[in-house]
C-alpha cells in the first residue's frame, strides 16, 4: 500500500500569514500532485494539482513539488478565516492496473483574525 | 451533469438491512472512485472503476460491500446486511483519464449513511 503522510495539524496561524503544509509520499515513480480543500462537513474540492519540480503559483496559493525529497507542500499566502479547512494532499496509486487516488490523512489549517 | 452527483444525500438504515448508493459522475470521466470517510478521519479508498471495469477490489472493507458500474457512467455502492461500523459519509469521485495526466478528480457532495 502506498503512502502519502501529512501532519495532521491543527496548524494555527494568524491572519494574513503564510501557512505551510506538508506532504511526504512513498512511491518514488509518482508523477502527479493534487491539493484538496475540504470544509467541515463538506467534500473535498480540488485546489492545486502540480506535475514538474518546482513552483507552482495560483493566486495566493503556491505548490512546491521536489520529487527527489519525495516532498511536495502548499503555501498559502495572506491567509484569510475562510481557509480554515483541512487540506488534503492526493497522489495516484501505480500499482494498479488503472490509477487510483491515494489521499493523506489531511491537516488541518485554523487561520485566526 | 455539470458536476458528480450522489444520492441519496442522507440514508438511515436499520442494522441487518441492504442499501444501494448511486453516483453519476461527470459527463466523459472516464474514472470513477468511491471512497468512505468517517467521522474526523481521513478518507479511505475503497474501489476504482476505469470505464465498467475494477481493475482492484482489495478496498472494499469486507464482502458484504459491492459496486458496480454500467455504460461507463453511473455506479452503485451497495452494503449488505449494513452493521454500526458502516455508517460513515460515501463520497464519489471522477475523473477525466486513468494515466498519470489529467487525473484530478471532482468529488460529489457525498451520501452520508447511519446504521441505527
Amino acid at each position: 500500500q502506498k503512502e502519502v503522510e501529512q501532519n495532521s495539524g491543527p496548524l494555527s496561524v494568524p491572519e494574513g500569514a503564510i501557512a505551510s503544509l506538508n506532504c511526504t509520499y512513498s512511491d518514488r515513480g509518482s508523477q502527479s500532485f493534487f491539493w484538496y480543500r475540504q470544509y467541515s462537513g463538506k467534500s473535498p474540492e480540488l485546489i492545486m494539482s502540480i506535475y514538474s519540480n518546482g513552483d507552482k503559483e495560483d493566486g495566493r496559493f503556491t505548490a512546491q513539488l521536489n520529487k527527489a525529497s519525495q516532498y511536495v507542500s502548499l503555501l498559502i499566502r495572506d491567509s484569510q478565516p475562510s481557509d480554515s479547512a483541512t487540506y488534503l494532499c492526493a497522489v495516484p496509486d501505480l500499482n494498479q492496473a488503472g490509477t487510483a487516488l491515494i489521499f493523506g490523512k489531511g491537516t488541518t489549517l485554523s487561520v485566526s483574525s | 451533469g455539470a458536476g458528480v452527483s450522489q444520492s441519496p444525500s442522507n440514508k438511515v438504515t436499520e442494522k441487518g438491512k441492504d442499501v444501494e448508493l448511486r453516483c453519476d459522475p461527470i459527463s466523459g470521466h472516464t474514472a470513477l472512485y468511491w471512497y468512505r470517510q468517517s467521522l474526523g478521519q481521513g478518507l479511505e479508498f475503497l474501489i476504482y472503476f476505469q470505464g465498467n471495469s475494477a481493475p482492484d477490489k482489495s478496498g472494499l472493507p469486507s464482502d458484504r460491500f459491492s459496486a458496480e458500474r454500467t455504460g461507463g457512467s453511473v455506479s452503485t455502492l451497495t452494503i449488505q446486511r449494513t452493521q454500526q461500523e458502516d455508517s460513515a459519509v460515501y463520497l464519489c469521485a471522477s475523473s477525466l483519464y486513468p494515466g498519470t495526466g489529467g487525473k484530478e478528480a471532482f468529488f460529489g457532495q457525498g451520501t452520508r449513511l447511519t446504521v441505527v
